[in-house]
């Protein structure tokens, strides 16, 4: 069974760096997208970048490229979300997910259960 | 970069009744589309994809459809649990920018 365990929640402050993971298993991790979401608080779903674990080149949106890295470590089949500087405007719930076909960065069918980030001063 | 509308942002229905969602891309996205429940504190759901596909275990009552520039989803009969935000979403391997939500309330 396909399951996306991320990070537990974090309390930060402003110009902090931080890093949230997301754990695979379930499947091969290598074969299939994974994604990045933001929720701000009361807002809706804000697509953020993806990553193929075969390829180093993930892509972002325009509205996150140069604020966020995503990343992988295939050896421990777990994506990566990292900032080196917060804001709090950062304050949101993050998910990751799954592309729902191998080698396409597809829909995501699978969705690990969200880290919230609070970026306070 | 592709912008995803949907509308109403606020529907209200009663239960039983059938409830009609709709979702405009500014460019075609050839059938790359996908709609997803959400519901308080919860991570989203996949509920279609491609446009009109059912993901594994949603109920026949979920339907997609459209193409091009102009989808819906349509929920037949409104049970209690579908009471939700619902989202659609375009893909491709570029990008995959959701609409800003329909939420579905008790009328």
């Amino acid at each position: 069974e396909v399951h996306l365990v991320q990070s537990g929640a974090e309390v930060k402050k402003p110009g902090e760096s931080l890093k949230i993971s997301c754990k695979a298993s379930g499947y091969r991790f290598a074969s299939y997208w994974i994604g990045w979401v933001r929720q701000m608080p009361g807002k809706g779903l804000e697509w953020m970048g993806i990553i193929y674990p075969g390829d180093p080149d993930p892509r972002y949106s325009p509205s996150f490229q140069g604020q966020v890295t995503i990343s992988v470590d295939k050896s421990i089949s777990t994506a990566y979300l990292q900032w080196s500087s917060l804001q709090a405007s950062d304050t949101a719930v993050y998910y990751c997910a799954r592309s729902g076909l191998p080698s396409i960065a597809a829909n995501f069918d699978y969705w690990g259960q969200g880290t919230l980030v609070t970026v306070s001063s | 970069e592709i912008v995803m509308t949907q509308s109403p942002d606020t529907l209200a229905v009663s239960p039983g009744e059938r409830a009609t969602l709709s979702c405009r891309a500014s460019q075609r996205v050839s059938g790359n589309l996908a709609w997803y429940q959400q519901k308080p504190g919860q991570a989203p759901r996949l509920l279609i994809h491609g446009a009109s596909t059912r993901a594994n275990g949603v109920p026949a009552r979920f339907s997609g459809s459209g193409s091009g520039t102009e989808f819906t989803l349509t929920i037949s009969s409104l049970q209690s649990e579908d009471f939700a935000v619902y989202y659609c979403q375009h893909y491709n391997n570029w990008d995959g920018a959701f609409g800003q939500g329909t939420k579905v309330e008790i009328k």
